[in-house]
């Protein structure tokens, strides 16, 4: 069954330090999220992105975090100078569809991020 | 996962007997509901979804519950098995939008 898959699954980094997730969304997909859950709380959406650029953004994503799709297999989570309130699980999906009814979203299995 | 959390409302259930996670919701926008399933060290897993003209929808052993009225939505397991134990969360998607709000997510353990 195809995946999204994240890597890494674990990250340790000092404050202010940049960091990047990667993701490699189902191949046949066209729409793709990221979102983040710290630990205990609810998962909060961050960005959609669709053909090259960003859909929609949350207010959590600021301009410390960018996303790119540098080829045509990844999707990127950029964070250029960590908080320690950035630490969270990351999730990164995707859809073939724009996410409404029949666009199942896609999970993959989070990258965990720990700012020190 | 990153969703076990101190304080997340639990519910255990006897293998075997039904369970009905309940999920309120607040805003009257939203016309797309999805419950999703999340086990320990896993990202969301879709379940089920009901777009807002429905007030049921049934899949495999689980069946989605929306009333409009109230803003509430709930989930029924029929028969809960022990790799039912997960975090449980709903959804909500507005029309004009393209993203997913989560709600608090409910944690379910099946005893044997």
């Amino acid at each position: 069954e195809p995946e999204v898959t994240q890597t890494p699954s674990h990250q340790v980094t000092q404050m202010g330090q940049e960091v990047i997730l990667r993701c490699v969304p189902i191949s046949n997909h066209l729409y793709f999220y990221w979102y983040r859950q710290i630990l205990g709380q609810k998962v909060e959406f961050l960005v959609s992105f669709y053909n090259n650029e960003i859909s929609e953004k949350s207010e959590i994503f600021d301009d410390q975090f960018s996303v790119e799709r540098p080829d045509g297999s990844n999707f990127t989570l950029k964070i250029r100078s960590t908080k320690l309130e950035d630490s969270a699980m990351y999730f990164c999906a995707s859809s073939e569809n724009s996410g409404g009814f029949g666009g199942e979203l896609f999970f993959g299995e989070g990258s965990r991020l720990t700012v020190l | 996962g990153e969703s076990v959390g101190l304080h997340l409302p639990t519910l255990s259930v006897q293998e075997g007997d039904n369970s009905i996670i309940n999920c309120a919701y607040s805003n009257s926008a939203s016309d797309y509901f999805i419950w999703y399933k999340q086990e320990s060290g896993k990202g969301p897993q879709f379940i089920i979804d009901i777009r807002s003209n429905m007030d049921k929808r049934q899949g495999q052993r689980v069946t989605v519950l929306l009333n409009k009225t109230v803003k509430h939505l709930s989930l029924q397991i029929a028969a809960t098995q022990p790799g039912d134990s997960a975090v449980y969360f709903c959804a909500e998607n507005e029309a004009a939008g393209n993203k997913l709000t989560f709600g608090g997510g409910t944690r379910v353990l099946v005893k044997p």
